[in-house]
């Protein structure tokens, strides 16, 4: 089955950890995309990458990092100086850019 | 700021009551625009796209959405939901001047039997 799969599920971090989210698709899609859900505030976007190699920042890139070595992953690492981590956060890939993204199951990252 | 507006949060209906969900954006020129859903506990799900042609857009689901591109809308629309449409709706845009889709803040269906 073709898909986006995202892991773990539930993460839960201890303040002033490093934690790195998983995203993998077998879509064969170029652009890849990182998502943060918080209630009431729709979806906004982290990171993204075009191709392999490369990526850029979103709207709020601050506190996160990622890599886009090969096609298929496109690891998120929320690292200690995110203010807020805790949200769900959603992978996304697409064909190309602005057309349909198809989106993982989400992770749900909580700061204990 | 260029952005999407969705303005309902939370909308409350019974089964087999119409629905029609707003959504505004303010981008000018060309865009793509799309509904996606999100039942509980399920992955974000398109419901329909909207790329050009006939502005009247019909998904799965019983779903329909109008562009209005004079009103810079793309309403969603149901003639009548089912108990199994709560969920969660975004409405997101595509545009040339942006790196990936810009989404709403979402509105949160609950169809009541």
């Amino acid at each position: 089955d073709g898909g986006i799969t995202q892991s773990p599920k539930y993460l839960f971090r201890k303040e002033g950890q490093n934690v790195t989210l998983s995203c993998e698709q077998n879509l064969n899609h170029d652009a890849m995309y990182w998502y943060r859900q918080d209630p009431g505030q729709g979806l906004r976007l982290i990171y993204y990458s075009q191709i392999v190699n490369d990526f850029q920042k979103g709207d709020i890139a601050e506190g996160y990092s990622v890599s886009r070595e090969k096609k298929e992953s496109f690891p998120l690492t929320v690292t200690s100086a995110q203010k807020n981590p805790t949200a769900f956060y959603l992978c996304a890939s697409s064909s190309t850019r602005n057309t349909e993204a198809f989106f993982g199951q989400g992770t749900r990252l909580t700061v204990v | 700021a260029q952005s999407v507006s969705q303005h309902n949060h939370h909308v409350i209906l019974s089964e087999a009551a119409s629905l029609e969900l707003g959504c505004n954006y303010s981008y000018g020129g060309t865009v793509n625009l799309f509904w996606y859903v999100q039942y509980p506990g399920q992955h974000l799900q398109l419901l329909l796209k909207y790329f050009s042609g006939d502005p009247l857009v019909k998904g799965i689901k019983g779903f329909e959405a109008e562009f209005i591109k004079s009103k810079f809308s793309f309403n969603l629309r149901k003639p009548s939901v089912q108990w199994s449409d709560t969920a969660e709706y975004f409405c997101a845009v595509g545009h040339t001047g942006r790196r990936a889709l810009t989404f709403g803040s979402g509105t949160r269906l609950q169809v009541q039997p």
